[in-house]
């Protein structure tokens, strides 16, 4: 079975620095879709960010950037230039390849905190 | 266009009690998914609806089961409730590929007494 593992339960960053959120999982399969969500207190949650692991390439999304190690099986978030609509809880996830996007399995979030 | 709508937005039920929750999804999106989230904790896969059938499971009992519609809104159904099932209940809608991101909405939140 695989697992997602978040051993950062809350973080604090000052506005307009750089933090970095780590995430490790554990899955015996070659192919498979690793995301970041960010849940604000309105509770949705929010896609930050995705990488398929057939990829070399780290992903990217505008301030927001990840460190994807699959030998290591680590998935990091960096958020640049942090901003106060940043503070939420973050959530790293993994999913196996199936026909739709759906059966996600979520790490326990890091709530992150941006002070002024 | 409105993004994924759950109703309602809180529910106190009696342990022993049935419930109901409901989703429509983006439009335009064909395929449901839920997900409980406890306090404190990532949430958790339930089942996954398309055309109208379930598709994919999570590890929930038989207590836990869902309806898709015609026009692909949704229903969670929880029988013979716990303490246990207080939680937050997430939807999330996609559409057709598995490059389509889920979107989610604001949640269901449940607290059984």
């Amino acid at each position: 079975a695989q697992t997602v593992t978040q051993s950062q339960p809350e973080m604090s960053v000052q506005e307009a620095e750089t933090v970095t959120l780590s995430c490790t999982y554990d899955t015996s399969e070659s192919n498979y879709y690793l995301f970041w969500y960010k849940q604000p207190p309105s509770r949705q949650m929010i896609l930050v960010i995705r990488q398929e692991a057939y990829k070399q390439q780290n992903a990217t999304e505008n301030r927001f950037s990840v460190n994807f190690q699959k030998a290591a099986k680590s998935f990091s978030l960096k958020i640049s230039d942090s901003q106060l609509g940043d503070t939420a809880m973050y959530f790293c996830a993994f999913m196996k390849p199936h026909v739709r996007q759906g059966n996600l399995i979520f790490g326990k979030g890091t709530k992150l905190s941006v002070k002024p | 266009d409105a993004g994924v709508t759950q109703s309602p937005t809180h529910l106190i039920k009696t342990r022993g009690q049935q419930v109901t929750l409901r989703c429509s999804p983006k439009s335009g999106h064909d395929t449901v998914s839920w997900y409980q989230q406890a306090l404190g904790q990532g949430p958790q896969f339930i089942f996954q609806y398309y055309e109208e059938e379930e598709r994919q499971r999570g590890n929930f009992p038989d207590r836990f089961s869902g309806h898709q519609f015609p026009n692909y809104s949704s229903e969670l159904n929880v029988n013979a409730l716990l303490l246990g099932d207080s939680a937050l209940y997430l939807c999330a809608s996609s559409f057709g590929t598995l490059n389509s991101p889920l979107h989610f909405g604001n949640g269901t939140r449940l607290t059984v007494t």
